[in-house]
């Protein structure tokens, strides 16, 4: 079966530094999403992207973040300069249709922020 | 009010039992509804989509009542295996690309 791949699997970095997170999306879906969960609380919506560009997002989602797809098949999410509570598990999604329906995650990255 | 509304948990039962989850969401515009399985520290997988005329796969049915702005998962005969966070998750309108997620229902079930 098809899967959404995501690495890093876990990332350290310290406060101020950049990070960017990686996923290569199901093939031929169109619609790919960033959404986090910070340990313990509910899976947030940050970012939608199609037609390569961003078609939306969240409040989570501020200057300090961005995504890419550099090419036809990764999928970028950038912190600019990490906060302490940036530390999430961070989930790529991607879909064929948009809405929800079938909509397949990644494994996540979890990152730390010291 | 939050937006999508769940019992945290967690519900403990013998394995065969019937547990039944309830979810309650803020927007009357909510057009889709699911219901979605999170292992401890895993991704989100979806489990069923929710019709307004209610679905089943297998154990697993799915109710909506769009009057009252709730949606419920029952599982019947309840297996090990079943053990996870159930979300519900709703689409807010139909021009949205987002999906809102409930902070989930906890499921134990014991040999």
């Amino acid at each position: 079966e098809p899967e959404v791949t995501q690495t890093p699997s876990h990332q350290v970095t310290q406060m101020g530094q950049e990070v960017i997170l990686r996923c290569v999306p199901i093939s031929n879906h169109l619609y790919f999403y960033w959404y986090r969960q910070i340990l313990g609380q509910k899976v947030e919506f940050l970012v939608s992207f199609y037609n390569n560009e961003i078609s939306e997002k969240s409040e989570i989602f501020d200057d300090q973040f961005s995504v890419e797809r550099p090419d036809g098949s990764n999928f970028t999410l950038k912190i600019r300069s990490t906060k302490l509570e940036d530390s999430a598990m961070y989930f790529c999604a991607s879909s064929q249709d948009r809405g929800g329906e079938k909509l397949f995650f990644g494994s996540g990255t979890q990152l730390s922020v010291l | 009010r939050k937006e999508v509304e769940q019992d945290p948990g967690p519900f403990n039962v013998p394995e065969g039992a019937t547990v039944a989850f309830n979810c309650t969401y803020s927007n009357s515009a909510s057009q889709s509804f699911f219901w979605y399985r999170q292992d401890c520290r895993k991704e989100p997988k979806l489990l069923m989509s929710v019709y307004s005329s209610g679905n089943e796969d297998g154990r697993f049915t799915a109710q909506l009542n769009r009057a009252s702005q709730y949606i419920s998962l029952l599982i019947r005969d309840s297996k090990l295996s079943d053990s996870a966070t159930y979300l519900c998750v709703v689409n807010p309108e139909d021009s949205s690309y987002k999906l809102i997620f409930g902070s989930g229902t906890r499921l134990l079930v014991r040999p």
